[in-house]
């Protein structure tokens, strides 16, 4: 069975540090783009980052220089690496498997069940 | 950067057809993906690509696209299929990016 299990949320003051685990069962995650994505208290999904099976990642500007994305192929884990947080980063994070069939199609399957990231003082 | 554009909210009587639309330039190059998310529950994919269902998606659920705009529709909607909806897709440069979702209500 093809699934994420994301750990590492919890509650951490303005201009601290969190890493974010995702670790995936049922395929390989250094053959996969993976991405997370993160959701504000009663907001819509926000796209934060993405790693390429090749190893490029993407963020989005809002976390840029702030977050970085990595994984450890011996774990099968993806990893969020959390810097300089701030208030509006605090959201449910999701792991994702971002798939593709054609430089076109682009879609995420499966994700894992969310960990909440609270950013307060 | 790219932007979705999605109705915050539609309505729908039970076992009567809904379309959900998702507009932006990324979509004349790109397909959109389409999520349904529940209260306290993480998203699930429902429409990828041209008009993809995933396993265990009911055929309920379709897809299209034309010029700018992707569209999700269901047809006969079920009281179970009352939730936020959510289009994805990419741009040029790799970046990929929500809809801010629909909320949809089954009467």
């Amino acid at each position: 069975e093809v699934q994420l299990v994301e750990t590492g949320g919890g509650l951490i003051q303005p201009g601290g540090s969190l890493r974010l685990s995702c670790a995936a069962s049922g395929f390989t995650v250094s053959n996969n783009y993976m991405s997370w994505v993160r959701q504000a208290p009663g907001k819509g999904l926000e796209w934060v980052s993405v790693i390429y099976s090749g190893g490029s990642t993407y963020y989005a500007d809002s976390v840029k220089g702030r977050f970085t994305i990595s994984r450890d192929n011996s774990k099968n884990t993806v990893y969020l690496q959390m810097n300089s947080l701030r208030a509006e980063d605090t959201a449910v994070y999701y792991c994702t498997r971002d798939m593709y069939s054609s430089s076109w199609e682009r879609w995420f399957d499966p994700w894992g069940q969310g960990t909440l990231v609270t950013v307060s003082s | 950067s790219s932007e979705l554009t999605q109705d915050p909210a539609v309505s729908v009587a039970l076992g009567q057809t809904v379309r959900i639309t998702c507009q932006g330039d990324s979509l004349r190059n790109y397909y959109a993906s389409w999520y349904q998310q529940k209260p306290g529950q993480a998203p699930v994919l429902v429409i990828y690509g041209k008009n993809n269902r995933p396993s265990g998606i009911p055929d309920r659920f379709s897809g299209s696209n034309s010029g700018n705009t992707a569209s999700l529709t269901i047809t006969g909607a079920q009281a179970e299929d009352e939730a936020d909806y959510y289009c994805n897709s990419r741009d040029s440069s790799g970046i990929r990016v929500f809809g801010g979702g629909t909320k949809l209500t089954v009467l």
